[in-house]
């Protein structure tokens, strides 16, 4: 059964701490991807990662960085919480080259006060 | 990506078939259509996707109309466990990445489905 795990379901944060977010897949997957959910605004992508080390901005990556040191794993992370950066993240994964489904994690709600 | 329009909500009998259309009129012939379904304070899940021809499998079928306009997922048998925000999406053919973001998901609203006992 395929899956795609996530550090935490939820976590409290204070403003300006750093955040490590988790995520890894164990699908041997090359594609992973990171997104916020916010109500009213659907999916929105942070950053992607097409092979180790590799890393694209997506379309809101202000504020985050990330990190693929292992094909399974794919790390976002929040250099200096800030209260706008709460919100439910989303981790997801797919194989390259292939028109099927993309794998999400059970996502983590993030709360920064 | 193309866009997609959906209803905001709809109701569903449990036990009734639930037909959850979608517009798409703006997609392109290499655009494949996908239902994903994302029930409350869970990740998102894939349901079925299909380029023209009608799809079904066991969670779910796929009617694309001959224009590919138009689309609907249609759950046979639904259950209260069915109750969630289902998301039509289309998007390119291929996870891989050509300079661009293009196994990235764009998620629209979607239809909130409500499977009543």
């Amino acid at each position: 059964d395929v899956k795609v795990t996530q550090s935490s379901r939820y976590l409290v944060k204070r403003t300006g701490e750093k955040v490590f977010l988790e995520c890894v897949q164990d699908m041997d997957h090359e594609n992973m991807f990171w997104y916020r959910q916010d109500p009213g605004l659907g999916l929105r992508l942070i950053y992607f990662s097409y092979d180790v080390k590799m890393k694209e901005k997506g379309d809101i990556p202000e504020g985050y960085s990330v990190s693929r040191e292992k094909k399974e794993r794919f790390s976002l992370i929040l250099e200096s919480a800030s209260t706008n950066q709460t919100s439910m993240y989303l981790c997801a994964s797919i194989r390259d080259g292939l028109d099927g489904e993309q794998y999400f994690g059970p996502g983590t709600r993030l709360t920064v006060t | 990506d193309a866009k997609t329009t959906q209803p905001t909500s709809m109701d569903c009998a449990e036990g009734r078939a639930a037909n959850l259309p979608c517009n798409h009129s703006t997609i392109s012939g290499n655009e494949y259509v996908y239902w994903y379904r994302q029930i409350h304070s869970q990740g998102p899940q894939y349901i079925i996707h299909g380029l023209k021809n009608n799809e079904t499998n066991e969670m779910a079928s796929l009617i694309i109309t001959e224009d590919r306009k138009s689309s609907t997922l249609i759950l046979p048998h639904a259950t209260l466990r069915d109750t969630a925000v289902y998301y039509c999406i289309v998007r390119v053919l291929g996870g891989g990445f050509y300079g661009g973001s293009q196994g990235n998901l764009i998620f629209g609203k979607g239809t909130k489905l409500s499977v009543k006992p």
